[in-house]
């Protein structure tokens, strides 16, 4: 079974659109994550959910908003794609924020969604 | 102050070779240094990982070397194989969350 699972895979859309990428775990985890990752493979944290509470907001535009019905699914919708929103979207989960001295703050990644704006 | 720094952007080694690649970092509150290895199409997995008490940790073929005075870090990897070919990211943790370098592209020629 797949840890951290995504849909869709690949997802190309014109500017203007909104769209959403969908998130689930089956780890049991409490916290959830998404990573924008660029051209350049820089891997950036976007936003973190605890329990269903937001607890980082990395200065993402509006435009982007995730939602976390329970703690084992973590949605993004996208309103308004632009150009430089085309990247990979990576989601991740771990059992705690952060380092939590126990080594049970290990994060592990979908696979990936590739957005293509045209 | 959370930035990763990490070198070099791509690293050709031959097979049987050791590869390094090195992270630094500047804030003292990050208490927890992974090692990522993301094939490509593939989500980032994580490979080893250390604590800033312990100076080295040992899995196998890969070596994590912590120097905690000097706020640096590097991964080994020794006796390479093509398989290895990968790009790996150093992270450090902190204000919940993972804070990663911009990552090395390896390539191992057989």
């Amino acid at each position: 079974d797949t840890a951290v699972s995504q849909t869709p895979k690949y997802l190309v859309t014109q500017m203007g659109n909104d769209k959403s990428i969908k998130c689930e775990q089956n780890l049991g985890h409490d916290t959830m994550y998404w990573y924008k990752q660029d051209s350049k493979k820089f891997l950036k944290i976007m936003f973190s959910y605890n329990n269903k509470e937001l607890i980082i907001n990395e200065t993402v535009p509006n435009r982007f908003s995730p939602k976390s019905p329970d703690k084992a699914h973590l949605n993004l919708h996208i309103n308004s794609l632009e150009l430089g929103d085309s990247a990979v979207y990576f989601c991740a989960s771990s059992q705690v924020p952060g380092s939590g001295g126990t080594g049970t703050d290990t994060q592990y990644f979908g696979p990936g969604t590739r957005l293509t704006v045209l | 102050q959370q930035q990763v720094k990490q070198s070099p952007q791509s690293l050709i080694v031959q097979k049987g070779g050791i590869s390094i690649i090195n992270c630094a970092y500047e804030n003292t509150a990050f208490d927890y240094f992974p090692w990522y290895q993301q094939f490509p199409g593939k989500g980032p997995a994580l490979l080893i990982a250390i604590r800033p008490d312990v100076s080295e940790k040992k899995e196998g073929r890969f070596t994590i070397s912590f120097n905690k005075s000097a706020k640096q870090f590097s991964l080994h990897i020794m006796d390479s194989q093509p398989g290895d070919s990968a790009t790996y990211f150093c992270a450090a943790s902190g204000y919940n969350k993972l804070i990663f370098g911009a990552g090395t592209r390896l390539a191992v020629h057989p």
